[in-house]
């Protein structure tokens, strides 16, 4: 059974730093790899996809990486704004179509 | 597209009312998938349908949980009768091609059983 880990839970920082948000998966037999974000109180938007045969992906101040080979994910965000502020969800499509999450981990960005 | 809708938004029933809720899916998608969020649980996989025909249910929790999908543009998920530990917020997504190109989610429905 997959499981999907994310460290830390919970991640406070002052505005402008540059932060990394942890993900971890137990089986490297994955098909993609993918970052979400979810407000309070709404649904998710999708952030970044990595495909399998990828090593990372980049929009803007978010870059994402992928190894397959030691069960890890980053999420990178530079130069963080009050506007960051969200929980922010991995999820890896594993075993066919099912795409198995992490608990989360909820971001504060301290203007 | 205006992506994938969801309705209602919030739903608040009392228990051991049926509970109906509703998928519109992104037009072209060929995947939908039910999920349940809670706070202890996370995010979790109800069931998911390709070309409307279910291909894994194994993640309905009762009998009481059933899923249609009569076409390509409509998706329901059905609780009866419902209970309290059922609430929690329900996201419908879809997908192209399996998830090779990502998963798109809809805004969810918060349900409330009392």
């Amino acid at each position: 059974k997959q499981e999907v880990t994310q460290i830390p839970a919970a991640l406070s920082v002052p505005e402008g730093e540059n932060l990394v948000l942890n993900c971890s998966f137990t089986d490297s037999a994955i098909y993609n790899l993918q970052w979400f974000r979810q407000d309070p109180g709404k649904g998710l938007t999708s952030l970044l996809l990595i495909q399998s045969s990828q090593r990372e992906q980049t929009s803007g101040r978010l870059n994402a990486s992928l190894d397959k080979s030691s069960g890890r994910s980053t999420l990178y965000i530079a130069a963080s704004q009050p506007g960051d502020s969200a929980t922010y969800l991995c999820a890896d499509q594993w075993g066919a179509q099912k795409l198995v999450f992490g608990q989360g981990t909820r971001l504060t960005i301290n203007p | 597209d205006a992506g994938v809708i969801q309705s209602p938004r919030h739903e608040v029933t009392e228990m051991g009312q049926e509970v109906t809720l509703r998928c519109k899916p992104i037009s072209g998608h060929d995947y939908l998938f039910w999920y349940r969020q809670t706070m202890m649980r996370g995010l979790e996989l109800l069931i998911y349908f390709n070309n409307n025909v279910p291909i894994d249910d194994s993640g309905m929790p009762e009998d009481r949980f059933s899923a249609k999908m009569p076409n390509a543009s409509f998706s329901t998920l059905k609780i009866q009768p419902s209970e309290p530990r059922d609430s929690a917020v329900y996201f419908c997504a879809s997908s192209f091609l399996g998830g090779n190109y990502g998963y798109t989610f809809g805004s969810g429905t918060r349900l409330t059983v009392v």
